[in-house]
């Protein structure tokens, strides 16, 4: 069984802040790292799928940094707004599979 | 872009009883379907790996005769919850790949699944 952990479990910021989240994931066989993005109510969205160590992505205001060497990845967002309240999800895929093994996920609320 | 339509989003039946949820993919062909399961403050864990025309991987631990899948069509699978138990109920929800591993997966909604 793979593991995949989130941290921290939860948070709430306020709008305006900046917050960063950590995906821990196996260092080796790595495939894949995906972060979706999961609003109450809807359905889980695609942020980042990151193939190559030490890629960055970035979408708007959220980015995120993959180091499969040590096995982690981060995901950034600048200037907290209130609709960035969701869970957020990451998932490692490894070569042996393919398919993406879920951590539990952040949850983040912001206040305004 | 892509889309998983889902349903239903939420279901109470009697212990005892059937259900089916469908997944349908409204813009893309979708041979491979996967269907995930999370207990309350747990992750989606993988329960079977549906596949078009051919029946579908489960994974280890997932009774194959209490989670039935049906992926008939290249748009739409089906799982289906017999003799459903209070201990079945749970969130269900399905995804599929439309295009390259750059562009991620895409989920249906979920559905809520109370069996009393």
């Amino acid at each position: 069984i793979l593991n995949v952990e989130q941290s921290p479990q939860s948070l709430h910021v306020q709008e305006g802040d900046s917050t960063n989240f950590t995906c821990s994931f196996p260092s080796s066989n790595f495939y894949a790292l995906h972060w979706y993005r999961w609003e109450t109510a809807k359905s889980p969205e695609a942020l980042f799928v990151m193939t190559l160590n030490g890629d960055e992505k970035k979408k708007g205001r959220i980015s995120a940094t993959l180091n499969t060497k040590e096995g982690y990845s981060y995901l950034y967002i600048k200037g907290s707004q209130p609709e960035d309240s969701a869970t957020y999800l990451c998932a490692f895929a490894s070569g042996g599979s393919y398919i993406p093994t879920f951590g539990r996920g952040t949850s983040l609320i912001v206040h305004p | 872009g892509a889309v998983v339509s889902q349903h239903p989003s939420r279901v109470i039946c009697k212990s005892g009883t059937s259900v089916k949820i469908e997944c349908r993919s409204l813009d893309f062909q979708a041979t491979t379907m996967f269907w995930y399961r999370q207990f309350p403050k747990q992750s989606l864990m993988l329960m079977a790996t549906s596949n078009e025309g051919s029946k579908a991987t489960y994974e280890q631990g997932v009774e194959k005769d209490k989670f039935l899948i049906n992926h008939a069509s290249l748009t739409l699978s089906t799982l289906t919850v017999t003799s459903a138990h209070p201990e079945d109920s749970s969130f269900y929800i399905c995804s599929a790949r439309p295009g390259f591993v750059s562009d991620g997966y895409t989920f249906g909604s979920g559905t809520r699944l109370t069996v009393v």
